[in-house]
């Protein structure tokens, strides 16, 4: 089952407007929160993260949004740029366990922005 | 060549083939993943080495085969591979195992398995 969720495979947003992506979890022991932006025949780029103990980070035109208590987290890009267009995955680790440090991934939400 | 390289960028092969994929890092760092990203599917870590030892399987069949000879190189070695495999591998590279580093991506290897 999946522990990562990103329910909007594509969204496609008009340049100069805010771009929402969404990322659900389940796993109440995730603590460390991120998002990666991916171009075609490139690599993932980390982007912005959040600690489980904030509720919230911004980074120039990105800000991630952490609601704890409905387990998801939230990326808005304002305003989006067409640079902005690539496939955005939401991944979070955890510092306990067998598997602390590893990051589990969400399918990515391709973004599109229209100029 | 800086940050994460992989080579080679794509790759087809025949399911009785041998081949191997190799990632090579220039961050001074001490900690390698490989992961797998198959179509509509999130990327899945398969392997990851510290200091050269390796510190979590995932349950991978034992056609992929992992190597670190030093902390700046990992090989996944291929062998009887099955169509199911074709996916994009990824390699990645942080200063440690511990959830505080960031993990830094190369672009992949695009495999084909015919």
């Amino acid at each position: 089952d999946q522990q990562v969720k990103q329910n909007s495979p594509s969204l496609s947003v008009q340049e100069g407007r805010i771009s929402i992506l969404n990322c659900d979890y389940t796993n109440s022991m995730f603590d460390y929160f991120l998002w990666y932006k991916k171009y075609p025949a490139e690599g993932p780029t980390f982007l912005i993260s959040i600690s489980s103990i904030k509720d919230k980070n911004e980074d120039g035109r990105f800000t991630v949004f952490l609601n704890k208590s409905a387990k998801h987290l939230s990326l808005h890009i304002v305003p989006s740029q067409p640079g902005d267009s690539a496939v955005y995955f939401c991944a979070a680790k955890t510092n306990y366990g067998g598997s602390q440090g590893n990051l589990i991934f969400g399918k990515g939400t391709k973004l599109s922005v229209k100029p | 060549e800086t940050g994460v390289t992989q080579t080679p960028r794509h790759l087809v092969m025949g399911m009785t083939n041998k081949k191997s994929l190799k990632c090579e890092q220039h961050l001074g760092h001490n900690a390698m993943y490989w992961y797998k990203q198959s179509a509509k599917k999130p990327l899945e870590l398969m392997f990851v080495y510290s200091l050269e030892e390796r510190v979590e399987n995932n349950s991978v069949p034992s056609r992929f085969s992992p190597e670190c000879p030093n902390s700046s190189h990992l090989f996944l070695h291929l062998h009887t591979l099955q169509p199911e495999d074709s996916a994009l591998y990824l390699c990645a590279s942080s200063q440690g195992p511990s959830p505080s580093y960031e993990q830094y991506f190369g672009p992949g290897t695009r495999l084909t398995v015919t």
